[in-house]
């Protein structure tokens, strides 16, 4: 069964610091791995997609890394501002002609001043 | 820019009532979904819809039902609304030309089942 697992489920972190969010997947085969950031009461917005061949990528302040080989990845986030305050959602798609995809439980972060 | 909207923000509805949730996309995706959100759960599958008029059930199916008659709207229905259905519904939408199978997310519907 497809599966993607997030760590940690909550974070708190001080304004202006560094943090990482983890993801590991299941999923088979893979296509690609999107990071979505969903603020309170909003719907989701896509971050960073990632295929096969990618191994890093950035939007901003947000850099995701994917290790294909040992099914994991990265969102760090530098330099933290209160608006990052949001969920982080993880979202592996299986290719194939599938269009479902399988989403993580997401991280809650939390940027105080 | 693609967008997503759904018919209300922040919904109150009573025990029983029936509900209808309203999605509009833009963009003239093929594929249609409604998710539902609850804490520590993420996001599930409700149903999905490939094209118009056609529909497929997701992972948690019980208690609704779709209506697809138009490609750009897609919507979810509470037979008898209960107050477990009380969350965030999410609706998405992609191409069937997509290579990277980004889902475009509407701003969600707060729905609360009293």
């Amino acid at each position: 069964k497809n599966q993607v697992e997030q760590s940690p489920q909550s974070l708190i972190i001080l304004e202006g610091k560094n943090c990482t969010l983890q993801c590991n997947y299941t999923v088979s085969p893979f296509s690609n791995l999107r990071w979505y950031k969903q603020d309170t009461g909003r719907g989701p917005v896509s971050l960073t997609i990632m295929t096969f061949s990618e191994n890093t990528k950035s939007n901003g302040r947000y850099t995701a890394t994917l290790d294909a080989d040992t099914k994991q990845s990265s969102l760090h986030i530098t330099a933290s501002q209160l608006s990052d305050s949001a969920s982080y959602i993880c979202v592996v798609s299986a290719g194939g002609g599938s269009y479902i995809p399988t989403f993580g439980r997401g991280t809650s972060l939390i940027v105080h001043p | 820019d693609v967008k997503v909207t759904q018919s209300s923000r922040y919904l109150v509805k009573r025990t029983g009532e029936k509900v209808f949730l309203e999605c509009v996309q833009d963009m003239d995706h093929e594929n249609m979904f409604w998710y539902r959100q609850d804490p520590g759960l993420g996001l599930r599958l409700i149903y999905f819809s490939y094209d118009v008029k056609m529909k497929e059930k997701g992972d948690i199916p019980e208690g609704y039902s779709v209506s697809r008659e138009k490609k750009e709207r897609f919507s979810l229905i509470l037979e008898s609304a209960s107050t477990n259905q009380t969350s965030m519904y999410l609706c998405a939408s992609i191409p069937r030309t997509s290579g990277s199978y980004e889902q475009y997310f509407g701003p969600g519907t707060r729905l609360t089942v009293t």
